[in-house]
């Protein structure tokens, strides 16, 4: 059964400063790997979008790579800022099929 | 352009009874899912449409009905409430499905109908 572990499941960090959420995936065969960000009470809003050939893509602040090969995303957070404070959600799309794999998803508070 | 949409925000029902959640989008998107999103889990996909016409079942359809008549809209209705339903849904649309047609299906979520049932 495919599976997305995040990890860690909930982070604190001071404002102004960096972190990095993790994603291990068992999903096979792989087509490619999304990051979300979710605010309290909204839905999902997409970051990044990599497929196999792709090891990093940057949006603003929000940098994620992929290793393909041991099957491991990171999403690194440059600056923190408060209105990071939000869940973050890896999805990982397997190859002809039309059920993305979601993981369970990072709480990230960012304090002042 | 409004994205997705979902109506209601928010909704109490009593155990039996029966409601249409909407949803409707205007990026004349071919691909439409629902989804239900539980405290500690990952959103589990329950139905989902290809195009007007066309649906299938996702991870957890019992319960649960959908049809498309037109692109831009996809209820999903719940037969008979059960507590087991009480969850948040949310409706998302993307040309395609992100595992098939392409990698570049950016999927735009709706912000989500709050369901409680007693």
């Amino acid at each position: 059964k495919n599976q997305v572990e995040q990890s860690p499941q909930s982070l604190i960090i001071l404002e102004g400063k960096n972190c990095t959420l993790q994603c291990n995936y068992t999903v096979s065969p792989f087509s490619n790997l999304r990051w979300y960000k979710q605010d309290t009470g909204r839905g999902p809003v997409s970051l990044t979008i990599m497929t196999f050939s792709e090891n990093t893509k940057s949006n603003g602040r929000y940098t994620a790579t992929l290793d393909a090969d041991t099957k491991q995303s990171s999403l690194h957070i440059t600056a923190s800022q408060l209105s990071d404070s939000a869940s973050y959600i890896c999805v990982v799309s397997e190859g002809g099929s039309y059920i993305p794999t979601f993981g369970r998803g990072t709480s990230l508070i960012v304090h002042p | 352009n409004a994205g997705v949409t979902q109506t209601p925000k928010f909704q109490v029902l009593k155990t039996g009874q029966s409601m249409t959640l909407q949803c409707a989008q205007d990026m004349n998107h071919e691909y439409m899912s629902w989804y239900r999103q539980d405290p500690g889990m990952g959103l589990r996909l329950i139905h989902y449409s290809v195009g007007a016409g066309i649906t299938d079942q996702g991870e957890v359809p019992n319960g649960y009905n959908v049809s498309r008549s037109t692109t831009e809209d996809f209820p999903l209705r719940l037969l008979s409430a059960a507590p087991s339903q009480t969850s948040v849904y949310f409706c998302a649309s993307s040309r395609g499905a992100s595992g098939t047609t392409g990698s570049y299906n950016e999927q735009f979520f709706g912000p989500g109908t709050r369901l409680t049932v007693l």
